[in-house]
């Protein structure tokens, strides 16, 4: 069972560059979101979904688009890279978006470095 | 808004000492609270939750218990091992599923 899979592991863009951040997730679960982690700030959200078709926007959303076309994959796209998107990426899932109980699930990362 | 807030560290103990990493809240509502472990290089795992008032969540040694009157959460371990090197979360959730993560707690457990 692979759970949440992340790609790449590591990207360096040049500023205005654009790329997109993959996530898949096997577990057949509703909710997906990505979030940045920055040192000191712990991890902010960036977007998430709550089930194909429907999208909605975190804390920090300028910057990235989404999509959910179906229910296993969650892609972040960069439009216009900058050196304020340094950062390291997650993505995670959890089984049910309305659940009080159900944890989130993380993928392992990708380390973004924008020159 | 909401918020969580957590001792940020980095914390150093040796091994065996017991460990105490402070966790408050605030929240519209009742959530869940849960810690999250990340070992270097690697993705946060779900360490513990606690889904009501007076609950104790446990798992590897480690234990916290959901105290509404204090709006806490703290984790603690009777005996760290060097292992337990890794950044903790404490985080709680609503049931509009945003999940809001404190700063992260570095620990360091040295032989």
């Amino acid at each position: 069972n692979a759970g949440v899979t992340q790609t790449p592991k590591f990207q360096v863009l040049k500023t205005g560059q654009s790329m997109t951040l993959q996530c898949a997730q096997d577990m057949n679960h509703e909710y997906m979101s990505w979030y940045r982690q920055d040192p000191g700030m712990g991890l902010r959200l960036i977007h998430y979904s709550v089930g194909a078709g429907i999208t909605d926007q975190g804390e920090v959303p300028n910057g990235y688009n989404v999509s959910r076309s179906t229910t296993e994959d969650f892609p972040l796209r960069l439009l216009s890279a900058a050196p304020s998107q340094t950062s390291v990426y997650f993505c995670a899932s959890s089984y049910s978006w309305g659940s009080y109980n159900s944890p989130l699930h993380f993928g392992n990362g990708t380390r973004l470095t924008v020159t | 808004g909401d918020s969580v807030t957590q001792m940020e560290g980095p914390v150093t103990l040796s091994e065996e000492a017991f460990l105490t990493i402070n966790c408050t809240y605030t929240a519209t509502g009742y959530p869940s609270l849960f810690w999250y472990v990340q070992y270097p290089g690697e993705g946060l795992q779900l360490l513990l939750k606690a889904t009501k008032a007076d609950d104790k969540g446990s798992n590897k040694g480690f234990e916290a218990t959901y105290r509404k009157e204090t709006t806490s959460f703290h984790l603690e371990k009777g005996s760290v091992q060097v292992s337990d090197s890794a950044v903790y979360f404490c985080a709680s959730k609503t049931s509009y599923d945003k999940v809001i993560f404190g700063p992260g707690t570095s620990l360091s457990v040295i032989p």
